[in-house]
């Protein structure tokens, strides 16, 4: 139980699909986070959310398109994907005021492939 | 550009030794800098932060140092056990909510 829950936990897709992933917190928190993790690489940074407004979009191709309706829930959804785009996306959450004391909480992730 | 280093990238260890990760980042204007653990397949577990304007934390059998100054952190086992056995990352926060993670250390303790 990690406080911030992702569905579903594996997805294999196809290049013409269209597919979206969720995340949800229970942990009171107002930021919201997307990483993705490839092999070998480090975690990289995708989209960031505090108080639902989006604060941070590190040059992410617009087929993938977030989605922050409350503090609690995100979204990210795919669509027309790349089989480079196959990887672990992972959702993360931290209190609002992101400064010296206010640690990531990441869920479990999503392990995509795309076919 | 902030950039996270850990060395090394792969370490394996005999059961009981005492153990010692580094994490090296170039722009010491951080908030904080934070050790998680990552099991295959799964989410990262925070073990531990850092402040700025702090020295070192411990938990349990776990110590992490900080020299902003410098820009090192060392994340220090004791004891190491098999269930220890997992990818240790850094982490640094900077301005904004942008969080630079390094590429991580795989351990394996051997029973």
């Amino acid at each position: 139980e990690t406080g911030v829950t992702q569905t579903p936990r594996h997805l294999v897709m196809g290049m013409t699909n269209k597919k979206s992933l969720k995340c949800e917190q229970h942990l009171g928190h107002n930021a919201m986070y997307w990483y993705k993790q490839s092999a070998k690489k480090p975690l990289e940074l995708m989209f960031v959310y505090n108080f639902k407004e989006q604060t941070e979009n590190n040059s992410v191709p617009s087929r993938f398109s977030p989605e922050c309706p409350n503090s609690s829930h995100l979204f990210l959804h795919l669509h027309t994907l790349q089989p480079e785009d196959s990887a672990l996306y992972l959702c993360a959450s931290s209190p609002s005021d992101r400064g010296l004391n206010s640690p990531l909480h990441f869920g479990n992730g999503t392990r995509l492939t795309v076919t | 550009k902030q950039e996270v280093t850990q060395i090394p990238a792969a370490l394996s260890v005999p059961e009981g030794e005492n153990l010692v990760l580094n994490c090296s980042f170039t722009d010491s204007a951080i908030y904080n800098l934070q050790w998680f653990r990552q099991d295959p397949g799964k989410g990262l577990t925070s073990l531990l932060l850092i402040q700025s304007s702090q020295r070192e934390q411990t938990s349990g059998r776990l110590n992490a140092s900080l020299d902003k100054s410098s820009g090192r952190s060392t994340l220090y086992i004791a004891a190491s056990q098999p269930g220890d056995s997992a990818t240790y990352l850094c982490a640094v926060q900077g301005g904004g909510f942008k969080t630079i993670f390094g590429a991580g250390t795989r351990l394996f303790v051997k029973a």
